[in-house]
């Protein structure tokens, strides 16, 4: 994993916003990425995912973007509620190493909803 | 709703100690990943199992650190002697080989003193 140092990059928000959380990913031959959600006190929760062939996925209230000319990913969460005050981690697939698929996780980005 | 159970949530032990840390992967997923997460170094990879044999524990010591798989429905990751600097919230994973998903438990927190 990557060094997150003692602070989290820190997205703060208003109840009701639009919410945008980035994250750069290190292997252009990755073709698979996941969006985690890691509330205090749990396991980190899958959100959505996306593979290399789209560049666009929605969900319920979330949508995730691929640019892979970058190699950047983005977290898209529309009307920002307090219950999604929690720890946002992607993750790539960085395919077949010593025969399984392992997944490498970013630092992560702590989301603050504000009322 | 199938979920990844681990046991126990909380530790605290004093160094020297053995600590067995659980996890009972969700029924059907074959694959078994062991994670620790720190705030310095974030979520490490430390052992992967598909169809309970070790298939990589490169992120593991080696020489404290043992991970088994009895049966299908029970992981174990071992610490002995167990050290302050092992302080962490340990993760289990499960899944199916050739998905990349992977569904987290909620962790053991091991404070060793």
């Amino acid at each position: 994993g990557e060094s997150v140092g003692l602070h989290l990059p820190t997205l703060s928000v208003q109840e009701g916003d639009n919410s945008i959380i980035n994250c750069a990913y290190s292997n252009s031959a990755s073709d698979y990425f996941i969006w985690y959600k890691q509330e205090s006190g749990k396991g980190p929760q899958f959100i959505i995912d996306i593979r290399s062939n789209m560049d666009k996925r929605q969900g319920q209230r979330v949508t995730v973007l691929l640019n892979k000319t970058v190699k950047h990913l983005s977290l898209q969460i529309a009307a920002t509620q307090p219950g999604d005050s929690a720890v946002y981690f992607c993750a790539e697939n960085v395919g077949p190493s010593g025969g399984y698929n392992k997944l490498i996780f970013g630092a992560g980005t702590r989301l603050a909803v504000h009322p | 709703d199938a979920r990844v159970t681990q046991t126990p949530r909380d530790k605290v032990t004093e160094m020297g100690q053995e600590v067995t840390m659980r996890c009972q992967p969700i029924l059907g997923h074959n694959t078994v990943f062991w994670y620790r997460q720190t705030m310095m170094q974030g979520l490490e990879l430390l052992a992967y199992f598909r169809n309970r044999a070790p298939l990589d524990d490169s992120g593991m010591p080696k020489d404290r650190f043992s991970a088994e798989m009895p049966d299908a429905t029970l992981a174990t990751l071992k610490i002995q002697p167990s050290e302050p600097r092992d302080s962490a919230v340990y993760f289990c994973a499960s899944g199916f080989s050739g998905i990349e998903t992977q569904y987290f438990g909620p962790g053991t927190r091991l404070l060793v003193l």
